[in-house]
């Protein structure tokens, strides 16, 4: 069982909707990260937060927004998204220091669908 | 800047068989980690196994093993007596930086292999 908890796991909106992904994680990490799949791709990443603040944002549209309310949760509200943003959202957290020896640990995800 | 990269956009195997999936990387940093991920079809992206810049040894996480050979920057994932389950997309991604430095430890991951293993 995965001990990163995402939810839902499945999201169909409409483009002038708001919703939001929500992600918890039980690892007692620091650092928590939102990455965006699409189908047959690698992940890329999108927002990083190291100790509740957001530490690396990839030059994302504003129509997504990351929210860290606490050590254990991150949220990512969506407003206003277009059909390209349909993909696989992936939530994941890791020990904060020293990076190259921490794995991401990542939550199943959810799979976004834009009408 | 870093990179990963593997040439293998699919492959084969046979079950029971042992199976070799290549990585290469670049980086100029001394002080990275290099991590295989699986990915089956329902989407969840699972941690298999990690070696580090300075472990002498070549990893080992049951029937995963990591084929570390540094000075010609791969690392190289074996996945021995394989099994149907094993049908999946696999990564290979690498992290840089330690406390102090101006790496931001970013996972930079390659572009995947699909394995299908036959019955």
């Amino acid at each position: 069982d995965t001990e990163v908890t995402q939810t839902p796991k499945h999201l169909v909106m409409g483009m002038t909707n708001k919703k939001s992904l929500k992600c918890e994680q039980h690892m007692g990490h620091r650092a928590m990260y939102w990455y965006k799949q699409k189908a047959k791709k690698p992940p890329e990443l999108m927002f990083v937060y190291s100790y509740e603040k957001l530490s690396i944002n990839e030059s994302v549209p504003s129509r997504f927004s990351p929210e860290c309310p606490n050590s254990s949760l991150l949220n990512l509200h969506l407003h206003a998204l277009q059909p390209e943003d349909s993909a696989l959202y992936l939530c994941a957290s890791s020990s904060s220091e020293p990076f190259y020896n921490s794995p991401l640990h990542f939550g199943n995800g959810t799979r976004l669908t834009v009408t | 800047a870093q990179k990963i990269t593997q040439t293998q956009p699919g492959m084969f195997v046979q079950e029971k068989e042992a199976v070799t999936l290549d990585c290469t990387y670049d980086t100029s940093d001394q002080s990275y980690g290099l991590f295989w991920y699986k990915q089956p079809s329902s989407g969840e992206m699972i941690f298999l196994i990690y070696q580090g810049s300075y472990d002498e040894q070549n990893a080992t996480e049951g029937r995963y093993s990591l084929n570390f050979q540094k000075a010609r920057k791969s690392a190289n994932l074996v996945i021995s007596a394989s099994q149907l389950g094993d049908s999946a997309m696999y990564f290979c991604a690498m992290r840089e930086g330690m406390i102090g430095s101006s790496n931001t430890g970013k996972l930079i991951f390659g572009q995947g292999t699909t394995l299908q293993v036959k019955p």
